[in-house]
């Protein structure tokens, strides 16, 4: 079983709408869990953090369930400019970061 | 602005040359990282380092070595390129800092080893 497993995708959503990726992790030890953006052909940066009381920026919304081990991030209102792959990331310890392998969306004019 | 630079953007290798990937960064980061990344697979991470002349491995360390000599520079080795190893490089950096967790990548450098 991979660390961290994300559903591949893609998502297909029309502009507007509401979308919701989910990410589990099979560590339990693991300290602190982000989102990630990757355009096509570019580098991965930085979306968000992930806290376990949930956070907010603009129309993207993330959640952590230390529990169940699974982390959410919710697009609400869709933009073109949404359209890439969303990595699910956790660090283990210090700056140990593991990577989920991704998500695609692609939001449809 | 941060910078990360790798490089080639892009590289074609013959099975069983020596391949050297420079990674440098302009942002005084104590932390260097490399990854591959592959369809289905997500970033692995190969080696990283904390310091200079400090290095760690990663997951999949087997075939790469690395260099540090100076704090801005991390260098990738493939010691004899195979073609399992062609895929995209990233290179990364960041701050120790308690809470600073925000990863810099550079643009990739796509290997193809034939």
């Amino acid at each position: 079983r991979k660390e961290v497993e994300q559903d591949p995708g893609p998502f297909n959503v029309p502009e507007g709408a509401t979308v919701a990726f989910n990410c589990t992790y099979s560590n339990s030890a693991s300290q602190s869990f982000f989102w990630y953006r990757q355009d096509c052909r570019k580098e991965p940066k930085l979306l968000m953090s992930v806290y376990s009381s949930g956070n907010e920026d603009g129309r993207f919304t993330a959640q952590l369930n230390r529990a169940s081990q699974y982390i959410s991030l919710l697009i609400r209102d869709s933009k073109l400019s949404d359209s890439a792959t969303y990595l699910c990331v956790v660090i283990r310890y210090g700056q140990n970061f593991v990577f989920g392998p991704g998500t695609r969306l692609s939001v449809l004019p | 602005d941060v910078k990360v630079t790798q490089s080639s953007r892009y590289l074609v290798k013959r099975t069983g040359e020596k391949v050297f990937l420079e990674c440098v960064q302009d942002m005084d980061h104590e932390n260097m990282f490399w990854y591959r990344q592959d369809p289905g697979l997500g970033l692995r991470l190969i080696y990283f380092s904390y310091d200079v002349k400090m290095k760690e491995k990663g997951d999949i360390p087997e075939g790469y070595s690395v260099s540090r000599e100076k704090k801005e520079r991390f260098s990738l080795i493939l010691e004899s390129a195979s073609t399992n190893q062609t895929s995209m490089y990233l290179c990364a950096s960041s701050l120790p800092r308690r809470g600073k967790y925000e990863q810099y990548f550079g643009p990739g450098t796509r290997l193809t080893v034939t």
